[in-house]
């Protein structure tokens, strides 16, 4: 059973697009909210993460939006770079715990 | 410093062959995770270890997979009849110890392919 639902799959936009990725989950005992970027080659690495806390967070051109009652949040990339292009995947876990679940990706392609 | 590396990069073996991947994780981690992603499918947790100890083996497939970590340092994932199903990229990571969650830094992973 997967835990947490991400979509699209596949995403592809213009170089200074936005794209958006969103997650859904279901337990309730997540309290934390990573998003995972990981270049082919290469182990998947935080971006940005999020406590339910807020509703959303920036760092630099990535952006979470967290919707608690709905248990859905969602990653936005202002003026996105072909150097964005990457899978992306979201995760959850408990915030007392390490324990990870993860989305089941987003490979996006900014083209130029 | 070193990040987290694993061995071999990529494994392809036989069915019913034995198959042992390593992960050195950071250097004064004590929470040591493994993950298996199946390809176009999520990262799925497999086990987690604080140390030397398992602390969640509950994303172990079955009884043919094995994890160990002695000495609290690198780990290993046996697995022991390989089947087809098996295949995939396997990931470790490692994060400090402590309650809050801290950020969790993958290796490259081993792909393995069980033909």
């Amino acid at each position: 059973q997967q835990q947490v639902k991400q979509s699209p799959q596949s995403l592809i936009v213009q170089k200074g697009g936005i794209p958006i990725i969103n997650c859904a989950y279901e337990n309730t005992a997540f309290d934390y909210f990573p998003w995972y970027q990981q270049f082919p080659g290469k182990g998947p690495a935080l971006l940005i993460a999020i406590r339910p806390d807020v509703s959303e967070k920036k760092e630099g051109r990535f952006t979470i939006s967290f919707n608690k009652s709905a248990k859905q949040f969602s990653l936005h990339i202002m003026d996105s770079q072909p150097g964005d292009s990457a899978t992306y995947f979201c995760a959850a876990s408990p915030y007392n715990n390490n324990d990870m679940r993860f989305g089941a990706g987003t490979r996006l392609t900014v083209k130029p | 410093e070193a990040g987290v590396t694993q061995f071999p990069s990529h494994s392809v073996i036989e069915k019913g062959q034995t198959v042992t991947l390593r992960c050195d994780p950071i250097s004064g981690h004590d929470n040591l995770y493994w993950y298996r992603r199946v390809m176009g499918k999520e990262i799925k947790f497999l086990l987690h270890f604080v140390k030397e100890s398992k602390q969640d083996e509950s994303g172990m497939p079955n009884n043919r997979f094995l994890a160990e970590r002695t000495g609290g340092t690198y780990s290993t994932l046996k697995v022991q009849p390989a089947e087809l199903e098996d295949s995939g990229v396997y990931f470790c990571a490692s994060s400090l110890g402590g309650t809050v969650p801290y950020e969790q830094y993958f290796g490259p992973g081993t792909r393995l392919t069980v033909t």
